[in-house]
C-alpha cells in the first residue's frame, strides 16, 4: 500500500511568497525524503530527515517531521518561479525496503 | 560528469516488440532501482536490485526483466510491449535502500 499522501496536489503561488507541502504515512518509518521534479526531468533529492529528528533546515528549504502523528511538512521560504515544480515526499523504512513515494504535489510559482 | 545516465531518452516502438532500457551509474552504490511514472506522474517501483539480489514489485508483469551485468549497470528489458506500458520509465540509485536515491533523466517509452 501506497506509504506517502502528499497534500495538496497542487498549489499556485506567487514569487515571494512561501510554499507549504505536507506528506503524511501510514506505518512506522526510517526516514522521510523530500525529491523534486521539474518537467520532463529526473527527481532530485532535496532533504533527508530521520525518524528522530524534529526538524531540518537546507538553505530556504525546511521539513519537519512529527512522527506521533506521521507527518511532514515541507516550507519553500521567498519562492522563486525556479522552485515550480512537483514535489514527492518517500518513506524509507528498513535498509532493504525501498523507499515509497507518494503522488506529489504540482508547485506553480507565478513571476 | 552525469552520476545516472539512461539510454534512450526517448523510446517510440510498436506493440508486441521487445525493447531495451540502459541505466549506468558511476556513484559506486550498490543499490539500484526501476521505477515507471505513468500519465498521473505516480511514481511505482518496478525492481530494486542489491548485490545479485532482487526484489521485484509483485504487481510488475513478467514481461519486464531487470539485468545487471554489474555493479554500475542495471538494464530493463520489456518483451511483447503494451500500449499500458506507455510511460516514463526512471533508474535510480542509492548507497542503501532507505538512503537518498539518484535519478537518471527518465526514458519516454510511447507503445503505438
Amino acid at each position: 500500500s501506497q506509504q506517502g499522501e502528499e497534500d495538496p496536489q497542487a498549489l499556485s503561488i506567487q514569487e515571494g511568497e512561501n510554499a507549504t507541502m505536507n506528506c503524511s504515512y501510514k506505518t512506522s518509518i526510517n526516514n522521510l525524503q523530500w525529491y523534486r521534479q521539474n518537467s520532463g526531468r529526473g527527481l532530485v533529492h532535496l532533504i533527508l530527515i530521520r525518524s528522530n529528528e524534529r526538524e531540518k533546515h537546507s538553505g530556504r528549504l525546511r521539513v519537519t517531521l512529527d512522527t506521533s502523528k506521521k507527518s511532514s511538512s515541507l516550507l519553500i521560504t521567498a519562492s522563486r518561479a525556479a522552485d515550480t515544480a512537483s514535489y514527492f515526499c518517500a518513506t524509507g523504512i528498513s535498509g532493504n525496503t525501498p523507499l515509497v513515494f507518494g503522488k506529489g504535489t504540482r508547485l506553480s510559482v507565478i513571476a | 560528469d552525469t552520476a545516472v545516465s539512461q539510454t534512450p531518452k526517448y523510446l517510440v516502438t510498436q506493440m508486441g516488440n521487445d525493447k531495451s532500457i540502459k541505466c549506468e551509474q558511476n556513484l559506486g552504490h550498490d543499490t539500484m532501482y526501476w521505477y515507471k511514472q505513468d500519465s498521473k506522474k505516480f511514481l511505482k517501483i518496478m525492481f530494486s536490485y542489491n548485490n545479485k539480489e532482487l526484489i521485484i514489485n509483485e504487481t510488475v508483469p513478467n514481461r519486464f526483466s531487470p539485468k545487471s551485468p554489474d555493479k554500475a549497470h542495471l538494464n530493463l528489458h520489456i518483451n511483447s510491449l503494451e500500449l499500458g506500458d506507455s510511460a516514463v520509465y526512471f533508474c535510480a540509485s542509492s548507497q542503501d535502500a532507505a538512503f537518498e536515491q539518484y535519478f537518471g533523466p527518465g526514458t519516454r517509452l510511447t507503445v503505438t
